[in-house]
């Protein structure tokens, strides 16, 4: 079955660190990749997506994420983390199934914490 | 425009009882998508709506759950002879097109507690 895996599930930064949120999905074939992100009190909100072409794409807020396809990775990045991007960020994965039709699939989520 | 609403954002019923979930999408949208995220855990897909087309129930969890949408408006999510495990968030989300690479834009969802 498909399937996303976020490894972190908390993560704990002071202001100014790198930040790197890893993402895999087990499905091999035609997949459309997402990160949302949902701040404290707030909707879940679109972060990046990537569809095709470049494999590196650069989202909100200065965060970036790179596919790699032959790692069936999408992790996303950012160089230098502010306090306010404390929040939950959810990898997520478009999979067409054999049927021609889509399926969204989420991980579970990582929780990160920004220390001023 | 609004964005995604949800009506209640908060429900607490007793085992056994039935409750009703409503989502009013994105005015022009016609995917409309419901979510399950019980405490830790990820989104968990439940149906998902897209124009006129039959739905995709295939995540249901049991025939306990059924959802309704009319047209391309308000979606109501029942579920019948609630259990505690039903206890979770239940988000809503609409897109403009299909699924296939449509960004969703999500609802505050409503939090439901089965006793």
């Amino acid at each position: 079955a498909q399937s996303v895996s976020q490894h972190n599930h908390h993560v704990i930064l002071s202001e100014a660190a790198s930040l790197e949120l890893g993402c895999n999905y087990s499905y091999g074939g035609t997949v459309n990749l997402f990160w949302y992100v949902q701040y404290p009190g707030q909707h879940l909100q679109l972060l990046l997506k990537y569809f095709s072409g470049d494999p590196l794409v650069k989202g909100i807020k200065g965060f970036e994420a790179e596919f790699i396809k032959s790692k069936f990775s999408f992790n996303l990045r950012k160089p230098s983390v502010q306090w306010s991007d404390t929040a939950e960020y959810f990898c997520a994965v478009n999979a067409k199934r054999a049927s021609g039709t889509y399926k969204y699939i989420f991980g579970t989520g990582t929780r990160l914490k920004v220390l001023a | 425009g609004a964005g995604v609403s949800q009506s209640p954002s908060n429900k607490v019923t007793e085992k056994g009882k039935d409750v009703e979930l409503r989502c009013d999408p994105i005015s022009g949208h016609t995917a409309l998508y419901w979510y399950r995220q019980r405490l830790g855990q990820g989104l968990e897909f439940l149906i998902y709506f897209q124009g006129n087309s039959a739905p995709d129930k295939s995540g249901l969890p049991s025939d306990r759950f059924s959802a309704e949408r009319t047209g391309e408006s308000v979606s109501t999510l029942t579920i019948q002879r609630t259990q505690q495990e039903d206890s979770a968030v239940y988000l809503c989300a609409s897109s403009l097109g299909p699924i296939s690479y449509n960004e969703q834009f999500f609802g505050p969802g409503t939090r439901l507690t089965v006793l």
